[in-house]
Formats: C-alpha cells, structure tokens, sequence
C-alpha cells in the first residue's frame, strides 16, 4: 500500500525559474494538502485541495504560488520565478475523511 | 495567529535516562498532535490527543494534554538510541484538523 508520493525528491533552480512539485495521494485518499518548512522551522499549512477544488488557500502566498488537483493525476504546486526565500522542504499530505495528515517525504527546493 | 512553543529545540540524553518535551500553544484548541522525523524522511503520526485529559502511550513514549493549561508534554521513558530523531508537536489552528501549526520542532539524540 504506496504511501504518499512526492517527487521529485530534489530540485534545484535558478532564480526566475519555474518550479512545479507533484504529489500522488495515498490510495483512497481525496483531500490533498501542502505545506511548507523553512530552514529550522515548523511545517506550515498553505492549500487544502480535493478532486478539482481548493477548499482553504489561506496559507499560500499571495503571488507566484498555485495549487490545483485535477480530476486525472498528481496534485501539482507550481511556484513561478521562484526566488532565494522559497527554498524550502514542501510536504504533501493526503487524507480520507476525518483521517489523520499522512505525509509524504517532500520535495527538497534549492533555489540558486 | 497561533503559535506553538517547544522546548528544549535540541536535546541530547543518555540512554536509559528520561526526560520531557513540552509544547505549549497560545489560543485554545482541543486538537493536538505529535509527530517524529528522521533526516530527510517524512514526518510520523506518533499521538493524536483530542481531549482535555488526554494520555496516550506507545513503548517509551506517552504524551498528554492539558487544554486548560494549553500545554502538551511528551515524555520519554528509559531512551534508546532509536528514538533519535526531531519531534514535532502541531496544534488544530480553531481546531481545525488540517490546517495545522508545527512547532520547531525537538531534536533529541539519544547516546549509548
């Protein structure tokens, strides 16, 4: 029973650069969430998503970060010219109702 | 805005010694949780503590809280090398059981 999966494990960009960070849900699982942890620091929430919805974007910065979970394949973070201050560890989340977070192992984000 | 305060951040201890890691948040809540994290490696439900009161126990790790007191403690009963790791608590944000806090987060070394 595959976890939560996230990839890449890695990435490095440039400044300006796109980055996009993909997450499959564990198995049975509809309600998607991404969070974020800077360096020495807690996680923080950013997107609540279900199948084609956002429910709760309250944590998300205001411009360059979008979230979406399309009714076919991965949920995706997309993050546009990315800069120094969002290299970061992204976390995937997945749920069934009223489950528990199950996390992901994230996305380690360098930006150069 | 919640914010959530553990103590200590770094921790290192004997083996067979015990000792307490405490969270304490700063708005109510009846939501709590404890997570491990290993480098690198994703985080592990460890305690989901939902009442005043609460106490749970799994081997050499019990956690409760006090929602009066808005304090969490996890404590760690005769430690063992494997329990090195970082752990996190995370408060419900009005309760929320998604849209979490984290804490810093506890790094706990465990030497023989």
């Amino acid at each position: 029973n595959a976890g939560v999966m996230q990839n890449p494990r890695h990435l490095v960009r440039r400044r300006g650069q796109e980055a996009r960070l993909r997450c499959s849900p564990m198995k049975g699982h509809s309600h998607v969430y991404w969070y974020r942890q800077l360096p020495e620091e807690g996680l923080k929430f950013m997107v609540y998503l279900q199948k084609e919805n956002i429910i709760d974007e309250s944590g998300m910065p205001k411009e360059r970060f979008s979230a979406e979970f399309p009714k076919e394949g991965p949920s995706i973070l997309r993050i546009q010219q990315v800069v120094r201050g969002d290299s970061a560890a992204y976390f995937c989340a997945s749920t069934a109702e009223s489950s528990p977070l199950h996390f992901g192992n994230g996305t380690r984000l360098t930006v150069t | 805005e919640l914010k959530v305060e553990q103590n200590p951040l770094f921790l290192s201890m004997q083996e067979g010694k015990n000792y307490t890691i405490y969270c304490n948040y700063s708005t109510t809540s009846d939501r709590l949780y404890w997570y491990r994290q290993d480098p690198g490696k994703s985080l592990e439900s460890l305690f989901v503590l939902l009442s005043n009161g609460a106490v749970k126990q799994e081997g050499r790790l019990m956690a409760s809280l006090d929602t009066k007191a808005r304090l969490s403690t996890l404590h760690i009963t005769a430690a063992v090398h494997d329990l090195s790791a970082t752990y996190f608590c995370a408060v419900g944000d009005g309760g929320s059981n998604y849209k979490l806090t984290f804490g810093k987060g506890t790094l706990l070394t465990v030497n023989p």
